[in-house]
């Protein structure tokens, strides 16, 4: 079965430090994987989406970015963090293929303070 | 471009009532809907998806879903509901190939009384 994993589960930060959020799918290979963000008690918006290792897109400009350095690893940062950026994030993954359905991730808590 | 209305923001219902959640698409070729549901502080978890065939999809739990091309409408639904379907539920459509771009609606709180 497969399984998602996002770190950390929560985050409070300073408006300018840098971020770093980890997504890690196991038991799937070559997974597309997405970013959402979800601000408090609203909808989601999906931010990035990527088909295989090292290929990102951007569907958002949030001043985030997104990478892909593993087969099963998603990762958003960005370097200077916005009182904006307070959220909820969420990974999801999908088989390759279209119109797939997503499966999420716990998702991580951000406190831009 | 496609979008999702969830006219309802919240609903409250008792416990064995029967539900409606109501979702209303707007996309002009063929759309492939879902219904999730958040749980507090939880991530999503897909209900039920429609991509073709009986409009009627069964899902999770005892949901179902009624795709009404038509009305443009993909409502959830179930028989009777217990005190733990309290959540956030939230209907989605996408219509891209190459980004599986999922459009959310805004959700319906639903809160059932025990």
């Amino acid at each position: 079965a497969q399984t998602i994993h996002q770190w950390p589960v929560a985050e409070i930060k300073a408006v300018g430090s840098p971020l770093s959020l980890g997504c890690t799918i196991k038991g799937k290979s070559s997974p597309n994987l997405y970013w959402y963000w979800q601000a408090t008690g609203g909808t989601l918006q999906q931010l990035f989406y990527s088909i295989t290792v090292g290929q990102v897109e951007s569907v958002v400009q949030l001043n985030l970015s997104a990478s892909r350095p593993k087969d099963d690893q998603f990762i958003l940062s960005t370097e200077k963090l916005l009182l904006s950026h307070s959220g909820f994030y969420l990974c999801a993954w999908s088989r390759q293929g279209r119109y797939a359905e997503q499966f999420f991730g716990p998702g991580t808590r951000l406190t831009v303070l | 471009a496609q979008s999702v209305t969830q006219p309802d923001a919240r609903v409250t219902v008792s416990e064995g009532a029967s539900l409606q959640l109501r979702c209303k698409y707007s996309y002009s070729g063929t759309p492939y809907l879902f219904w999730y549901v958040q749980y507090p502080r939880q991530g999503l978890q897909l209900l039920l998806k429609y991509y073709s065939g009986d409009p009627v999809v069964q899902g999770v739990n005892g949901f179902e879903a009624e795709f009404i091309k038509s009305n443009s409408s993909f409502h959830l639904r179930k028989a009777s509901v217990h005190w733990s379907d309290s959540a956030v539920y939230f209907c989605a459509v996408t219509a891209s190939a190459n980004t599986g771009k999922l459009t959310f609606g805004h959700g319906t709180i639903l809160r059932v009384h025990p």
